[in-house]
């Protein structure tokens, strides 16, 4: 089956320590996103990498850092630098986008739910 | 950078009734809009997208959206909804190499 699997499905997390969510694809798809949902403001961009070994800040990044190191895989770790890190979180992945042929529909895993203790 | 305004947060209506959900964009040029879905519970899903050609796009599971180019929108529509569409409805704007979302709209269709 082709999809996109994120685990653990429920993180907790207490105050000060860094943790890793998993994102892996078997699509084949170039490009991986990390977004953060909250209730009442949608998704919001953390990190995206359009090819391995690659990858940008989006309009969140503060307090997490990503690693790009194969096709079908990008982590992301959220610090203890993140102020308020208590979210859900979403992977996502799609065809690479080019800037003149932004077709790229982004198909989503079912997420992680970080609470922090 | 590109971004997206849906006008309710909360809608609650009835089975049978018709659904309009709004999405406005923020500026024009060539753009390529999404409405995805996500049902409780499970995964975020595309409904339905506007890439090009007829302004009235038709979805999966009987959703429509109209591209109104001159008024920045792309609302979603359903002439008659069931209890099974109660979820949380994203707009998206292409916007570089990502997308934007709107905030979404909580709809719960009640029996």
């Amino acid at each position: 089956d082709g999809g996109i699997t994120q685990s653990p499905k429920y993180l907790f997390r207490k105050e000060g320590q860094n943790v890793t969510l998993s994102c892996e694809q078997n699509l084949n798809h170039d490009a991986m996103y990390w977004y953060r949902q909250d209730p009442g403001q949608g998704l919001r961009l953390i990190y995206y990498s359009q090819i391995v070994n690659d990858f940008q800040k989006g309009d969140i990044a503060e307090g997490y850092s990503v690693s790009r190191e194969k096709k079908e895989s990008f982590p992301l770790t959220v610090t203890s630098a993140q102020k308020n890190p208590t979210a859900f979180y979403l992977c996502a992945s799609s065809l690479r986008a080019l800037r003149t042929s932004g077709r790229r529909e982004q198909f989503f895993g079912p997420g992680t739910r970080l609470t922090v203790l | 950078a590109q971004s997206v305004s849906q006008h309710n947060h909360h809608v609650i209506l009835s089975e049978a009734a018709s659904l309009e959900l709004g999405c406005n964009y923020s500026y024009g040029g060539t753009v390529n809009l999404f409405w995805y879905v996500q049902y409780p519970g499970q995964h975020l899903q595309l409904l339905l997208k506007y890439f090009s050609g007829d302004p009235l796009v038709k979805g999966i599971k009987g959703f429509e959206a109209e591209f109104i180019k001159s008024k920045f929108s792309f609302n979603l529509r359903k002439p008659s909804v069931q209890w099974s569409d109660t979820a949380e409805y994203f707009c998206a704007v292409w916007d570089d190499y990502k997308l934007s979302f709107g905030a979404g709209t909580t709809v719960t269709v009640r029996a």
